[in-house]
């Protein structure tokens, strides 16, 4: 079964640009879709299809994929940005990754 | 707007079963293919199942094959969850969640959960 590969945790300082990587064999060849979860939250999609925000996701969330690895880059990282991010694909199922918790010093 | 309702979690004992629903409003349910997402305490998020628009096709996660059963009524605009054989891993909140494929387009790239219910919590224990 496929599998997607994240780091358990990524710090930023406020005001600076995080990055998220999101590692899977070939996955530059699926579309990655990506979600953000606060406590005690449901999540919330910000990408889909590696790079598209949907209606009301700031500018400041983009996304990328090629060879083996997706990323989610947020720009200006606000305190409002911590939260965990999974990123996921379809692959005749469904796949997430294991989840990144962002922190914002 | 979009709400999606789940109902039906609770405490059960090992070996036991429950059946979810999710109510769902704001977009034309027929239309839609949906999901069953859970997560652990503490853990991420883990696909239960997929169900196609109209119900042809159903998909499920290895780890719930054969224990659990999507169906869909849409009459009703409601999504369901059986669960049956109930393990202590099961334990977890589960989302259901509209998925982006259609009636008129579906393809793996349409497949990802851009509504999501609040949840309900089934606990698995004795």
């Amino acid at each position: 079964s496929y599998e997607l590969t994240q780091p358990l945790s990524v710090s930023v300082a406020l005001g600076q640009t995080a990055r998220i990587t999101c590692g899977g064999n070939n996955i530059g060849s699926k579309n990655v879709h990506w979600y953000q979860q606060k406590p005690g939250q449901a999540p919330v999609l910000v990408i889909y299809r590696d790079s598209n925000r949907p209606s009301g996701i700031p500018e400041r969330f983009s996304g990328s994929n090629s060879g083996n690895t997706a990323t989610l880059t947020i720009s200006r990282a606000q305190a409002g940005d911590e939260a965990d991010y999974y990123c996921q694909v379809w692959d005749s199922s469904g796949v997430f990754g294991g989840g990144t918790k962002l922190t914002v010093l | 707007q979009v709400q999606l309702v789940e109902s039906g979690g609770g405490v059960v004992q090992p070996g036991g079963s429950l059946r979810l629903s999710c109510a769902a409003s704001g977009f034309t349910f027929s239309s839609y293919g949906m999901h069953w997402v859970r997560q652990a305490p503490g853990k991420g998020l883990e696909w239960v199942a997929f169900i196609r628009y109209d119900g042809s096709n159903k998909y499920y996660a290895d780890s719930v094959k054969g224990r659990f059963t999507i169906s869909r009524d849409n009459s009703k605009n409601t999504l369901y969850l059986q669960m049956n054989s109930l393990r202590a891993e099961d334990t977890a909140v589960y989302y259901c969640a509209k998925s982006d494929c259609s009636s008129t387009s579906c393809y793996a790239g349409k497949n990802y959960f851009d509504y999501w219910g609040q949840g309900t919590l089934v606990t698995v224990s004795s």
